[in-house]
């Protein structure tokens, strides 16, 4: 099976710009994660979506903002950029089993530079 | 709101030392705890969950409620052991939202 892809892999972005950034899950996975990681703050979560639907939201202004197609396939939009919007973002995808520890899949990220 | 904390950022053993990465963490209920592992060049991915109480690559890890710590370790480090080590905490009814620590990086010397 294909693994997560996520595109573009670099993007340079200046100020005030919007994004969009794209992951397609593994075929099959329904569940579809997106998480920022910066050197200062490490790994810290956006959201998730499940069949469309946002299931859990991290702490994040709302300039991010995301959605799931009905193929699974998930897009990120940060809009008003800031500098301190620089990060690696990742996707993550899983089989969503009800109250279950799920195992995610990540996919190679998107490094945005905000300049 | 739920914290996990691994307090070094760096731990460097010889090969064929013993290996203990530590995991604590802060969560009012029952936590889900996972390891995951990025190693150079890869993606990051899981290495092991408490409630498979599995052991990969010769990786354990057992959860100990009373001390909220979930701590990696490995009698015999080898070097290709050496990676990024990030804990990870699931909340109750948390779908994929995972708390992730600061992570260790674990270096191998020969």
């Amino acid at each position: 099976k294909a693994g997560v892809t996520q595109t573009p892999r670099y993007l340079i972005k200046t100020r005030g710009q919007q994004v969009t950034l794209s992951c397609s899950p593994i075929s099959g996975h329904r569940s579809v994660s997106w998480y920022q990681q910066t050197p200062g703050q490490g790994l810290q979560f956006l959201f998730e979506y499940f069949s469309e639907t946002q299931r859990n939201k991290g702490n994040f202004p709302g300039r991010f903002s995301g959605r799931q197609f009905s193929n699974s396939r998930s897009e990120m939009n940060v809009s008003t950029l800031e500098l301190g919007d620089s990060a690696l973002y990742l996707c993550a995808s899983s089989l969503f089993r009800q109250g279950q520890g799920e195992k995610l899949f990540f996919g190679s990220g998107t490094q945005l530079s905000v300049l | 709101a739920q914290r996990v904390t691994q307090p070094e950022k760096l731990l460097s053993v010889f090969k064929g030392a013993p290996v203990e990465l530590k995991c604590n963490y802060s969560y009012s209920g029952s936590p889900e705890l996972f390891w995951y592992v990025q190693y150079s060049r890869q993606r990051l991915q899981l290495l092991l969950r408490h409630i498979s109480r599995e052991s990969i690559k010769g990786f354990t890890a057992d959860l100990n409620k009373g001390e909220t710590s979930f701590h990696l370790k490995k009698p015999f480090a080898q070097e290709e052991d050496s990676a990024m080590y990030y804990c990870a905490l699931r909340a109750r009814n948390a779908g994929n939202m995972l708390t992730f620590g600061g992570g260790t990086r674990l270096m191998v010397k020969p």
